[in-house]
């Protein structure tokens, strides 16, 4: 099994949609983030989260909300989905001692 | 903050020949510096990192970086480019007033010719 499971792999919703990405990890890590990915822009951070009472904002929060269930899970979630969120979705975990990154395989996310 | 900023949003390259993918970074404390590759359709996979330890680091599939505290850089380099290269390569800092987070550059997209 992946250290980093997103679910789901592929969606389509429609505009004002909500939908929530989810993510879980086996990793033990306290830190996870989320990250977007869009042709040449790279990846950029919308959320992190030191553990589950800790979450920050990060460089392109707005439109964006997420919950850390527990130290595994960690929730994104488009309230009300518009076209230009159309992108991809990467979970990532880190271990802060040895500076190591999990990522997950991410989530194709198309809103129409 | 930290930033890089990767020159050349497009490299192309012949079999065989020398690949170099340039990074710079903006740190203001020692930086932890990190190539990523991603295959199409595919998620993250780590080339190799720098943590304060040799200036020169070798990665998996040949590459190696070299960090140049002078330059402010972390070029990537490959002596001899092979077919299955053609990816897109993301630099990447830590971030340390966000938790840690990777903060990445905007990639370049390698293309291997026969």
């Amino acid at each position: 099994d992946a250290d980093v499971t997103q679910t789901p792999r592929n969606r389509i919703t429609k505009t004002g949609k909500r939908i929530m990405l989810e993510c879980s990890q086996t990793k033990g890590h306290d830190r996870m983030y989320w990250y977007r990915q869009d042709p040449g822009l790279g990846l950029r951070l919308i959320y992190y989260s030191f553990d589950v009472k800790d979450i920050n904002k990060g460089e392109i929060s707005d439109g964006y909300s997420v919950s850390r269930q527990a130290q595994a899970k960690f929730s994104l979630s488009l309230e009300s989905a518009i076209p230009n969120q159309t992108a991809f979705y990467f979970c990532a975990t880190s271990d802060l001692g040895r500076l190591g990154y999990t990522f997950g395989s991410g989530t194709r996310l198309t809103v129409v | 903050a930290q930033s890089v900023t990767q020159l050349g949003s497009h490299v192309s390259v012949s079999e065989g020949a020398l690949v170099l993918l340039r990074c710079n970074y903006s740190s203001s404390v020692p930086p932890y510096l990190f190539w990523y590759v991603q295959y199409p359709n595919q998620g993250l996979q780590l080339l190799l990192k720098y943590t304060s330890a040799a200036t020169l680091v070798k990665g998996i599939n040949g590459f190696e970086a070299e960090f140049k505290k002078s330059e402010t850089s972390f070029h990537l380099t490959k002596p001899s480019a092979h077919m299955s290269d053609a990816a897109e390569y993301f630099c990447a800092v830590s971030e340390p007033q966000a938790g840690t987070a990777l903060i990445f550059g905007k990639g370049t997209t390698l293309s291997v010719s026969s």
